[in-house]
C-alpha cells in the first residue's frame, strides 16, 4: 500500500538556520503530495502541496519540489524563525482514493532564538 | 470562525470500558475524517464520511470500533471494550469535500485516550 517515510526528529536549530526535512514515498499510482504543519496547541493545517512531477509547492517561506525520479518531497526553508517551531507531517493522496491522506510520523522542529 | 472541535481533550479509562469521542466539524463541511496517532507513529486513517454516509470504513481496526455522523454535522467515534493498544490521540478532520488536493483537511486538536 501507499506509505510515507519522513526524517525522524526531533530537530533543533537556531534562528536563521537552514531547515530541511526529508520525505520519501511509496505509491502504486501517481499521488499528490502535501506537507501539513501542527503548531503548538493547534490542529494540523495544510502548509503546501504539489500534484505532479517537478511541481514546487511553497508557502510561508517553505518550499518542496515533487521529485518523481527519487520519489521524494523534501521540505526546505532558508532562514527559520522561532515561530516555525512545530511538528511537520508529509502526506500523500493516491488518485484512486483522492479524498484520503496517508501521513508520515511527523518531525518535531524546535527553533531557538 | 470556529474550527474543528473535539471533546473530551483527554480521556483516561479502564480496560474493558466503552468510550465515546465527539467531533464537531466546521459548519458546511460535508466531508469528515477520523484518524488515530499512536506514539511515535504516523496518522492512521480510520473512517471517512461524506454527508452522513461512510463510504470508506476500511481503517477501523476491529468491530469494537464504530462511528456515526448525524445531521451532516457532529460525529461520534465509539470504542467498545477498550484495550491498552487503543491508547492514542484520535484526530478528527473536516473538509468541503471533493479531492484532498482541492479541499484541504482542517483538523481538531484531538482526544488523547489512555487505557489503563
Amino acid at each position: 500500500g501507499d506509505s510515507v517515510t519522513q526524517m525522524e526528529g526531533p530537530v533543533t536549530l537556531s534562528e536563521e538556520a537552514f531547515l530541511t526535512i526529508n520525505c520519501t514515498y511509496t505509491a502504486t499510482g501517481y499521488p499528490s503530495l502535501f506537507w501539513y504543519v501542527q503548531y503548538p496547541g493547534e490542529g494540523l493545517q495544510l502548509l503546501l502541496k504539489a500534484t505532479k512531477a517537478d511541481d514546487k509547492g511553497s508557502n510561508k517561506g517553505f518550499e518542496a519540489t515533487y521529485r518523481k525520479e527519487t520519489t521524494s518531497f523534501h521540505l526546505e526553508k532558508g532562514s527559520v524563525q522561532v515561530s516555525d517551531s512545530a511538528v511537520y507531517f508529509c502526506a500523500l493522496s493516491d488518485r484512486s482514493n483522492d479524498y484520503k491522506l496517508s501521513f508520515g510520523a511527523g518531525t518535531t522542529v524546535t527553533v531557538r532564538a | 470562525g470556529a474550527g474543528v472541535s473535539q471533546s473530551p481533550s483527554n480521556k483516561v479509562t479502564e480496560k474493558g470500558k466503552d468510550v465515546e469521542l465527539r467531533c464537531d466539524p466546521i459548519s458546511g463541511h460535508t466531508a469528515l475524517y477520523w484518524y488515530r496517532q499512536r506514539l511515535g507513529q504516523g496518522l492512521e486513517f480510520l473512517i471517512y464520511f461524506q454527508g452522513n454516509s461512510a463510504p470508506d470504513k476500511s481503517g477501523l481496526p476491529s468491530d469494537r470500533f464504530s462511528a456515526e455522523r448525524t445531521g451532516e454535522s457532529v460525529s461520534t467515534l465509539t470504542i467498545q471494550r477498550t484495550q491498552q493498544e487503543d491508547s492514542a490521540v484520535y484526530l478528527c478532520a473536516s473538509s468541503l469535500g471533493g479531492t484532498s488536493y482541492n479541499s484541504p483537511l482542517h483538523f481538531g486538536n484531538g482526544t488523547r485516550l489512555t487505557v489503563t
